[in-house]
């Protein structure tokens, strides 16, 4: 039973306009929700984060927001660049003093098209 | 140069043979994790360390074990490998836990494959 879900395996988007992905979870205890972005044979690395205290955390062209009340989250990045292409993760805990479970969506792979 | 690194990057093993993965870390970070990533789960947390010579189980801890004598290193045994434990695997540390941004630093992963 996946606590983090990513429905849409792939997204493809043309450079320049928005894109958007999405997360779902179950846990009401999540607390604390992250994205990491994965290029091919490299490691994730963090791209970021937001408590369950905001609806909305912003860092340049990436912003999250978080609708508790629907238990979603969604990654919009404006404008979308090629070097955006990569798988994006989502991932969730309860607490950042949680024992370190995050718990990780299956991920999306970002396609941006010339 | 500082980071983490991990071997070996490929590897091919029998069913039923030992194999040890490397993990090692520059950062002096107190905290080491070992995930591993199959199509259509994300990642799942194998075990973790919170400092030398304290390990837990994560969310997928059979079959594997691991140690952490010293703070840089993180090794991950298979004693007995089985096909299911055909996945990539990866690494990663942290100075606190989770820290105040969540961030997780990656090895470039470790694609384990069993016959």
């Amino acid at each position: 039973d996946q606590q983090v879900k990513q429905n849409s395996p792939s997204l493809s988007v043309q450079e320049g306009r928005i894109s958007i992905l999405n997360c779902d979870y179950t846990n009401s205890m999540f607390d604390y929700f992250l994205w990491y972005k994965k290029y091919p044979a490299e490691g994730p690395t963090f791209l970021i984060s937001i408590s369950s205290i905001k609806d909305k955390n912003e860092d340049g062209r990436f912003t999250v927001f978080l609708n508790k009340s629907a238990k979603h989250l969604s990654l919009h990045i404006v404008p979308s660049q090629p070097g955006d292409s990569a798988v994006y993760f989502c991932a969730a805990s309860e607490g950042l003093d949680s024992n370190y479970q995050l718990i990780w969506g299956a991920g999306t792979k970002l396609i941006i098209k010339p | 140069d500082a980071g983490i690194t991990q071997s070996p990057r490929y590897k091919i093993t029998e069913t039923g043979r030992q194999v040890t993965l490397m993990c090692h870390q520059t950062w002096s970070h107190s905290y080491m994790f070992w995930y591993r990533q199959d199509l259509g789960h994300g990642l799942r947390l194998i075990y973790y360390s919170a400092a030398a010579d304290i390990t837990d189980k994560g969310e997928v801890p059979d079959g594997y074990v691991v140690s952490r004598s010293k703070t840089e290193n993180f090794p991950l045994t298979l004693e007995s490998a089985t096909r299911s434990q055909t996945s990539v695997y990866f690494c990663a540390s942290s100075e606190l836990g989770l820290t105040n941004t969540g961030e997780l630093f990656f090895g470039e992963g470790s694609r384990l494959t069993v016959l």
